[in-house]
């Protein structure tokens, strides 16, 4: 599975933007950006993925550069429920044969604090 | 659509027993997939069903680890013999395709003591 980085924490101002980065350079030409996030002791909360174009969705907008080697994940008015661990997930193709299936590997994420 | 249901939320057990989770997936989801996920750290993959076949299983899932998933409708995740360091929350998600939005469920946390 491709790897990604993240970094480890961000701050950001209620009512700003947040841009989220993250590395995946490794990533082959079939496999999809998601991003999650995860607020304490719930489950993961879907926000958004793609595959090469950008992405908006009522949450979030997901920038993908061309070379699909790092992506940003923008929530464009930042408020303090947006506090949470997010999530940057390369989701791997099946496989012809082979044994992977489409699972979502998570890492570490950032943990974004959103602040008044 | 509820969305990804699971019970129980929180179960606490002895060392030594034996415990049940169960998954109601989205209904027409037929990609189900189980991770565990310890204090501070993302979750990790433990296995994968699509509609009732186990196709793929993490090293995680030792042998006291089983999941079942008769129907292909919801899913169980049994462990025997438990042990403190299976403490963790356990969770469950479902796809409709393997490209598509995978929705987790609330999670149940498990404490061994």
């Amino acid at each position: 599975d491709a790897k990604t980085t993240q970094p480890p924490s961000m701050d950001c101002a209620e009512g700003r933007a947040a841009n989220l980065p993250c590395n995946h350079s490794t990533i082959s030409g079939n496999e999809y950006v998601y991003w999650y996030r995860q607020i304490h002791s719930q489950g993961p909360q879907y926000i958004i993925h793609g595959l090469k174009n950008n992405e908006t969705n009522e949450m979030a907008s997901l920038i993908i550069t061309e070379d699909r080697k790092s992506s940003t994940l923008i929530l464009p008015h930042a408020t303090l429920r947006d506090t949470a661990v997010y999530y940057c997930i390369v989701r791997a193709a099946p496989e012809a044969g082979g044994t992977s299936y489409g699972k979502l590997t998570f890492g570490q994420g950032t943990i974004l604090t959103v602040h008044p | 659509d509820t969305g990804v249901s699971q019970d129980p939320r929180h179960k606490i057990t002895k060392r030594g027993q034996n415990v049940t989770f169960r998954c109601d997936p989205i209904s027409e989801h037929n990609r189900l997939y189980w991770y565990r996920q310890t204090l501070g750290q993302g979750p990790e993959f433990l296995t994968y069903f699509q509609n009732e076949a186990q196709l793929e299983k993490s090293r995680l899932l030792s042998d006291r680890f089983s999941a079942e998933r008769p129907k292909g409708s919801f899913s169980t995740l049994e462990i025997q013999r438990t042990e403190q360091g299976d403490s963790a929350m356990y969770l469950c998600a479902s796809s409709f395709r393997w490209n598509t939005e995978a929705f987790f469920g609330q999670g149940t946390r498990l404490t061994v003591v």
